[in-house]
């Protein structure tokens, strides 16, 4: 059974405290790894894919790394806007090809 | 702009009373999905369709259905809706297989009293 699991649950810094947000996950062939970023009642907002280990991709002060098993987002020298609940999900082969699994998120808040 | 829209974006309902949320989408995408999120919590997927073919998640509760008539237009039922369905419905769509990220909805949040 494919599995993700996201750390921490809950993250609190302050402004311009650079940090990393951890998905490790369990997967039978990985198709592809996600992030999105989810306002309170809002729905998740696409923000990376990530396909190979050691890929990289960067977004303003968002950065998303990958390897066999897991996945980092760092976030550079936060703003109070960076606050939102990251999600992380994976494609794996075994997923009916479109099913994605997603993590239970790490809620993010950063103090002025 | 290309979007998913959700209607209504709040919905109150009473126990057991019948409600019907939508979800329409510009993207032309082939692939629709149903999501339940309650607080905290990673999205549940309900439903998701490939075109017309519908797929039912095997832990879906029987008190909800879903429509989908045409590509733009999909449908979530909740036949009794119980204190426990209160939650954010999302809708996600995919055009697969040319890409592999979904793009969602801004949500149904529904209060059942």
């Amino acid at each position: 059974e494919d599995q993700v699991t996201q750390s921490p649950e809950a993250l609190r810094l302050q402004e311009g405290e650079s940090s990393s947000l951890n998905c490790s996950y369990t997967v039978s062939g990985l198709r592809g790894l996600f992030w999105y970023r989810q306002d309170p009642g809002k729905g998740p907002e696409f923000l990376f894919t990530l396909y190979s280990a050691g890929e990289e991709k960067e977004k303003e002060r968002l950065k998303a790394t990958l390897t066999k098993k897991e996945s980092f987002l760092h976030i550079t020298a936060p703003k109070p806007e960076d606050s939102a609940t990251y999600l992380c999900a994976v494609q794996a082969e075994s997923g009916g090809s479109y099913i994605p699994t997603f993590g239970r998120g790490t809620s993010l808040i950063v103090h002025p | 702009d290309a979007m998913v829209i959700q209607n209504p974006r709040y919905q109150v309902t009473q126990f057991g009373k019948p409600v019907t949320l939508s979800c329409s989408q510009t993207l032309n995408h082939n692939v629709m999905y149903w999501y339940q999120q309650k607080s905290s919590q990673a999205p549940k997927l309900l439903f998701h369709y490939y075109d017309k073919d519908f797929n039912n998640e095997a832990d879906t509760p029987d008190n909800f259905q879903s429509r989908r008539p045409n590509t733009s237009f999909c449908f979530l039922d909740i036949r009794s809706p119980g204190l426990g369905d209160a939650a954010m419905y999302l809708c996600a769509t995919r055009a697969f297989p040319a890409h592999n990220e979904q793009f969602f909805g801004p949500g149904t949040r529904l209060t059942v009293l």
